[in-house]
C-alpha cells in the first residue's frame, strides 16, 4: 500500500534556528503533498499545499516566510521552519494524496524549539 | 462557509458497548468523506473513505460509517467497542477550492471504559 516517511520524527532547536522536516512518499509519486500542524489535544489545522514544481499554496493566516515548503520532485516535500520560536513548538504531520486512493499520512514530527 | 463539525470532542463508552461518533460538514457540492484515527503521539490510519455509491461503508477494525445527504453527515460506528480502539478520531473532508484539500473537523477523543 502507499507509504509516506516523515523525518525526523522528533527534533530540539534553539530558538533563532531553522529546522527542515522531509516528506517522501516511498511507493508511490504524488503531485500534490499537504503539511498539517497539530496542537496538543486539538485539531490538524491545514497549513499548505505542495504542489510538485511549483509554489505552495498557503492555508489563510499562515506565515509564508516562517514555513517554507519545497516540492522538488514527485516523492519528496519539505517544510522548513524558519527562525523557530517556542511559540513554533507544536507537531507537524504531512499527507501525500494519491489519485483514486486518497490520503496517506507520515507518522509526524515533534519539534520542540527552547 | 465550508467546515466540518465533530460536535463531541470526549465520548466516554464501556469495552462491548456500541459507539456513534459524530461529524456534519458545510460544503457546496458532494463531498469525498473520509475517517481517520490517531493513536498517541502517531500519524493517521484511514478507517474509511466515502467517494460515491452505497451511503454505508464498511472500514477496517469493524467500524462503518453512513452518509445522509439530507443530513450533511456522516457518522461513524462500531457495534462493539474494544479497549484498544481508545483513541483520537478525526473526520475528513475533501473540499476543492481550486485545488483539492483534506480539512478536518476538531477530533472526538474516545475513551472506553473497562
Amino acid at each position: 500500500g502507499a507509504v509516506v516517511s516523515q523525518h525526523p520524527s522528533w527534533v530540539i532547536c534553539k530558538s533563532g534556528t531553522s529546522v527542515k522536516i522531509e516528506c517522501r512518499s516511498l511507493d508511490f509519486q504524488a503531485t500534490t503533498m499537504f503539511w498539517y500542524r497539530q496542537f496538543p489535544k486539538q485539531s490538524l489545522m491545514l497549513m499548505a499545499t505542495s504542489n510538485e514544481g511549483s509554489k505552495a499554496t498557503y492555508e489563510q493566516g499562515v506565515e509564508k516566510d516562517k514555513f517554507l515548503i519545497n516540492h522538488a520532485s514527485l516523492t519528496l516535500s519539505t517544510l522548513t521552519v524558519t527562525s523557530a520560536h517556542p511559540e513554533d513548538s507544536s507537531f507537524y504531520i504531512c499527507s501525500a494524496l494519491r489519485q483514486g486512493a486518497g490520503y496517506t499520512f507520515g507518522s509526524g514530527t515533534r519539534l520542540t524549539v527552547v | 462557509a465550508q467546515s466540518v463539525t465533530q460536535p463531541d470532542i470526549h465520548i466516554t463508552v464501556s469495552e462491548g458497548a456500541s459507539l456513534e461518533l459524530r461529524c456534519n460538514y458545510s460544503y457546496g457540492a458532494t463531498p469525498y468523506l473520509f475517517w481517520y484515527v490517531q493513536s498517541p503521539g502517531q500519524g493517521l490510519q484511514l478507517l474509511l473513505k466515502y467517494f460515491s455509491g452505497d451511503t454505508l461503508v464498511q472500514g477496517i477494525k469493524g467500524f462503518e460509517a453512513e452518509f445522509k445527504r439530507s443530513q450533511s453527515s456522516f457518522n461513524l460506528r462500531k457495534p462493539s467497542v474494544h479497549w484498544s480502539d481508545a483513541a483520537e478520531y478525526f473526520c475528513g473532508v475533501e473540499m476543492n477550492t481550486g485545488f483539492q484539500k483534506l480539512v478536518f473537523g476538531t477530533g472526538t477523543r474516545l475513551l472506553v471504559s473497562p
